[in-house]
């Protein structure tokens, strides 16, 4: 079946530590990719999309990640994780530029202070 | 602000009945989709309306089923409540005719919680 997979259902860092997040899809064809974040209480928002071009996006709050084709991946990553990551992070799929999004299970990070 | 309102933020439904819930996309947006997000999982999509038709459809029974008004606000319906309905019910607008590559980003409410008993 066709579906968005996220490797990690819960990641524990301590502030500064680095960040990767698993992202995988199996849908064949043109993709759009997102990372979304769900803040404890609040909707979700978008962190960083990719559509074409350099395979490597960078997001808001210094998020970045990276499209591998080959491996049909989009990982996230962040060089050294604030207290204030602490959230649900979600990889979607958009297929055939639809607006039509499939979510990953989501990967909850919980940040140490 | 998020700019897609929904409601009622909660609910309490008792098993068999039905539940409306509204959404009100962003200003300027014309496509309403709806995603059931349930605890610990990711959303998934429920279906998409546009020009007041379904569009487009995820793996959901008929119990749920849903409208768009010529204001673009939408509705989701669901009837015969089970317990697992119980979830986080989360509407999304978009502009369609944009695609994503201009810088159209799909938008999400807060959310719907329902609970079933």
């Amino acid at each position: 079946a066709q579906s968005v997979s996220q490797h990690n259902h819960h990641v524990i860092l301590s502030e500064a530590a680095s960040l990767e997040l698993g992202c995988n899809y199996s849908y064949g064809g043109t993709v759009n990719l997102f990372w979304y974040v769900q803040y404890p209480g609040q909707h979700l928002q978008l962190l960083l999309k990719y559509f074409s071009g350099d395979p490597l996006v960078k997001g808001i709050k210094g998020f970045e990640a990276e499209f591998i084709k080959s491996k049909f991946s989009f990982n996230l990553r962040k060089p050294s994780v604030q207290w204030s990551d602490t959230a649900e992070y979600f990889c979607a799929v958009d297929r055939y530029n639809n607006n039509d999004m499939r979510f990953g299970a989501g990967t909850r990070l919980t940040v140490k202070p | 602000d998020a700019g897609v309102t929904q409601s009622p933020t909660h609910l309490i439904k008792t098993r068999g009945q039905q539940v409306t819930l509204r959404c009100s996309p962003k200003s300027g947006h014309d496509t309403v989709s709806w995603y059931q997000q349930a605890l610990g999982q990711g959303p998934q999509f429920i279906f998409q309306y546009y020009e007041e038709e379904e569009r487009q459809r995820g793996n959901f029974p008929d119990r749920f089923s849903g409208h768009q008004f010529p204001n673009y606000s939408s509705e989701l319906n669901v009837n015969a409540l089970l317990l697992g309905d119980s979830a986080l019910y989360l509407c999304a607008s978009s502009l369609a005719g944009t695609n994503l590559i201009s810088g159209n980003t799909i938008y999400f409410g807060e959310g719907s919680w329902l609970t079933v008993v």
